[in-house]
C-alpha cells in the first residue's frame, strides 16, 4: 500500500519562505507531485520530481530524497494568494496511472 | 490547448434521477480520471481509462458508471445517488506515460454536486 504524511495547517507571513515537507512509503515510486489547490477550486499542478534533488521553479523549489522517503516543497516570497492547501501525490510502480494523495497542508499567510 | 472542461459546473440532483457528468480534454492525453472529493480532504480516484479503456475501478459503487466514448472525452452516468455521494467530482487527464516514468495530471474545475 500508499501511505503519505503531511502537516495539516501551517502559517507563515506574507514575504516569508515556507517549507512543507512530506513524507511517504510506496510500492515502488515513479514520481512525486506537488498540487496546489484554492478552496472550492480544482487542484493546480506545481512541479514534479523523479530523481534526488531540488527543481526550482520561481518562487517554488521542490527537493526529493528517495532514499528517505522525503520530499518538501518550499515556497519564498509568499504572497497572500498563496494561501492554499499543498498536496503532495506520489505515483508507485504498480497501477500505472494511480497516484496517491497525502491529505494535504493547508497553508494561511497573513500579512 | 492545456485545459480540461467540466459540465455543468454545478448539479443538484434527487435520489431517483438520472444525470451525467462530462469531462473533455484537447491536449492528446491518453489516460482520463475521475476523482471525488469531499470538503477539507483530498481527491480519491474513483476511475481510471487508458487508451479508452478502464484500467482502475477504485470499487465504486455501481450507481457511478464511467463511460469514454473517445479518447478526448470521458463521462460519469449518476444514477439512485445518495445525499452522502455529494461532493466535488473532479476530472483530470495525462499523457499516460506507461509504469516507469512521472505522468503529470492537469485537473478540470471540477462539478460541485449536491444529491437531495
Amino acid at each position: 500500500g500508499q501511505n503519505i504524511d503531511q502537516p495539516t495547517e501551517m502559517t507563515a507571513t506574507e514575504g516569508a519562505i515556507v517549507q512543507i515537507n512530506c513524507t511517504y512509503q510506496t510500492s515502488g515510486f515513479n514520481g512525486l507531485f506537488w498540487y496546489q489547490q484554492h478552496a472550492g477550486e480544482a487542484p493546480t499542478f506545481l512541479s514534479y520530481n523523479v530523481l534526488d534533488g531540488l527543481e526550482e521553479k520561481g518562487r517554488f523549489s521542490s527537493f526529493l530524497s528517495r532514499s528517505k522517503g522525503y520530499s518538501y516543497l518550499l515556497l519564498k516570497e509568499l504572497q497572500m494568494k498563496d494561501s492554499a492547501s499543498y498536496l503532495c501525490a506520489v505515483r508507485g510502480s504498480t497501477n500505472a496511472g494511480k497516484s496517491t494523495f497525502g491529505d494535504g497542508t493547508t497553508l494561511t499567510v497573513k500579512p | 490547448d492545456t485545459e480540461v472542461t467540466q459540465t455543468p459546473k454545478h448539479l443538484v440532483m434527487g435520489m431517483t434521477n438520472k444525470k451525467s457528468l462530462k469531462c473533455e480534454q484537447h491536449m492528446g492525453h491518453r489516460a482520463m480520471y475521475w476523482y471525488k472529493q469531499k470538503a477539507k480532504k483530498p481527491p480519491e480516484l474513483m476511475f481510471v481509462y487508458s487508451y479508452e479503456k478502464l484500467s482502475i475501478n477504485e470499487s465504486v459503487p455501481s450507481r457511478f458508471s464511467p463511460e469514454c466514448p473517445n479518447s478526448s472525452l470521458l463521462n460519469l452516468h449518476l444514477h439512485a445517488l445518495q445525499p452522502e455521494d455529494s461532493a466535488l467530482y473532479l476530472c483530470a487527464s495525462s499523457q499516460e506515460r506507461g509504469a516507469g516514468l512521472p505522468d503529470t495530471q492537469y485537473f478540470g474545475p471540477g462539478t460541485r454536486l449536491t444529491v437531495l
